[in-house]
């Protein structure tokens, strides 16, 4: 799986969008990227994935730039709740199945 | 609808005796994941499981480790003789099937050495 890089923490006002960036660099043409996070004593939470084209859900943005070199996750209105370590994976979709290599990810910290 | 169930959710023992973790899956996940996390680092994969095929058990740190899946449903993971560095939580997770769809994960078992 290529790797990412993430920066290891992040503030962000309430209410306000949270922007988190990752760099995969060295993604393949068949890896997608995937965005998990984690808040303290949980299991990580899946928020969103793509391939491509830029993905919207109930829960985030995610924009992958064109070379598909980085990608930008989107938390839009972010609130206290949101306060959490967020990963940014890449990975083949295979049929083999793929365990996840998690990283140190980035910590938000969503302040009032 | 139900999501990863896992338990016991705590689980303290001496160290030298044998533990089992439980972990239900979605209903309808082919595939199944063990992960563990010790405290402040990353996700650390133990084994998988998809449908009848052989489990993938690459990641297993001992032969102490040992899991299975009956049913292709229901997991344990069986940790035997334990030692003081086998504390952490232990992960579960599954997903619908392979290809591109995430894994869903449980909260884990958080598991206590003395």
């Amino acid at each position: 799986d290529a790797k990412t890089t993430q920066p290891p923490s992040m503030d962000c006002a309430e209410g306000r969008a949270a922007n988190l960036p990752c760099n995969h660099s060295t993604i393949s043409g068949n890896e997608y990227v995937y965005w998990y996070r984690q808040i303290h004593s949980q299991g990580p939470q899946y928020i969103i994935h793509g391939l491509k084209n830029n993905e919207t859900n109930e829960m985030a943005s995610l924009i992958i730039t064109e070379d598909r070199k980085s990608s930008t996750l989107i938390l839009p209105h972010a609130t206290l709740r949101d306060t959490a370590v967020y990963y940014c994976i890449v990975r083949v979709a295979s049929n083999s199945g793929y365990a996840l290599n998690f990283g140190k990810g980035t910590s938000l910290l969503v302040t009032p | 609808g139900a999501g990863v169930s896992q338990s016991p959710s705590n689980k303290v023992t001496e160290k030298g005796k044998d533990v089992e973790l439980r972990c239900d899956p979605i209903s309808g996940h082919t595939a199944l994941y063990w992960y563990r996390q010790s405290l402040g680092q990353g996700l650390e994969f133990l084994i998988y499981f998809q449908g009848n095929s052989a489990p993938d058990k690459s990641g297993l740190p001992s032969d102490r480790f040992s899991a299975e899946r009956t049913g292709g449903s229901v997991s344990t993971l069986t940790i035997q003789r334990t030692q003081q560095e086998d504390s952490a939580v232990y992960l579960c997770a599954s997903s619908s099937r392979v290809g591109d769809q995430p894994q869903h994960f449980g909260d884990g078992t958080r598991l206590s050495i003395l």
